[in-house]
């Protein structure tokens, strides 16, 4: 199985929004609505902030949003802070029972 | 709220086996709402999902660790253990347990390095 396509790296002043990109195939993104996108700050572990394409956890921030068409999900950021400057990582089931991470993409905030 | 936590050797030689266990605090491993993983990160890079099981104990593997993969599930301990055999330089990451069908939770992750 192939990794999950994401940009190497993103960056945003503070209070702009971005979008980070999530590519996979029929098999795994565009197969179900199983996409989850994963925020990691500097030697802490992954945090779910969406899950089933769009949904969000209790106690993540709605400046986070998620979508999906086709064979692509993206992640937005609204209102982009410091804070959110991370790691982050798109993850799909696929169609042969596994799971699937893209490469991750470096957020900025400038 | 679920808590979990790893622990195992964090050195291992090459061409053994590396074995981690994850302890699940806060609700019962066999519960039929609860699917559970290993994920590594090699150090400076990205996330790879190693296998994952069921409640029921039905495996599945990343299908380029799956010879040598068994993850495996103790429900009177409430953990869950990875074994990676033939291990090499190649296999040394941050090895983290974690729980729920979206990866919920996760446990704060385990250094294994490999060497002799």
């Amino acid at each position: 199985q192939s990794a999950l396509t994401q940009p190497a790296s993103v960056s945003g002043s503070p209070g702009q929004s971005i979008t980070i990109s999530c590519t996979g195939t029929s098999s795994d993104v565009g197969a179900y609505n199983y996409v989850s996108w994963y925020q990691q700050h500097p030697g802490k572990a992954p945090k779910l902030m969406i899950y089933d394409v769009s949904n969000r956890p209790s106690g993540v921030s709605n400046r986070f949003s998620g979508s999906k068409s086709g064979n692509t999900a993206s992640l937005t950021i609204s209102g982009l802070q410091a804070e959110d400057e991370a790691d982050y990582y798109c993850g799909s089931h696929t169609t042969s029972n596994s799971v699937v991470f893209g490469g991750g993409t470096k957020l900025t905030v400038l | 709220q679920l808590q979990l936590q790893e622990s195992g050797p964090g050195l291992v030689k090459p061409s053994e086996t590396l074995s981690l266990t994850c302890t699940v605090s806060g609700g019962s491993i066999s519960s039929s709402n609860y699917y559970w993983g290993w994920i590594r990160q090699p150090p400076g890079k990205g996330l790879e999902w190693i296998g994952s099981i069921y409640y029921s104990g039905n495996t599945y593997y990343n299908p380029s660790l799956k010879s040598r993969v068994t993850i495996s599930l103790d429900a009177s301990k409430n953990q869950f253990s990875l074994r990676l055999s033939s291990v090499t330089a190649a296999d040394t990451a941050v090895y983290y347990c974690a729980g729920s069908l979206s990866f919920d939770y996760w446990g704060q992750g385990a250094l294994v390095t490999v060497s002799s």
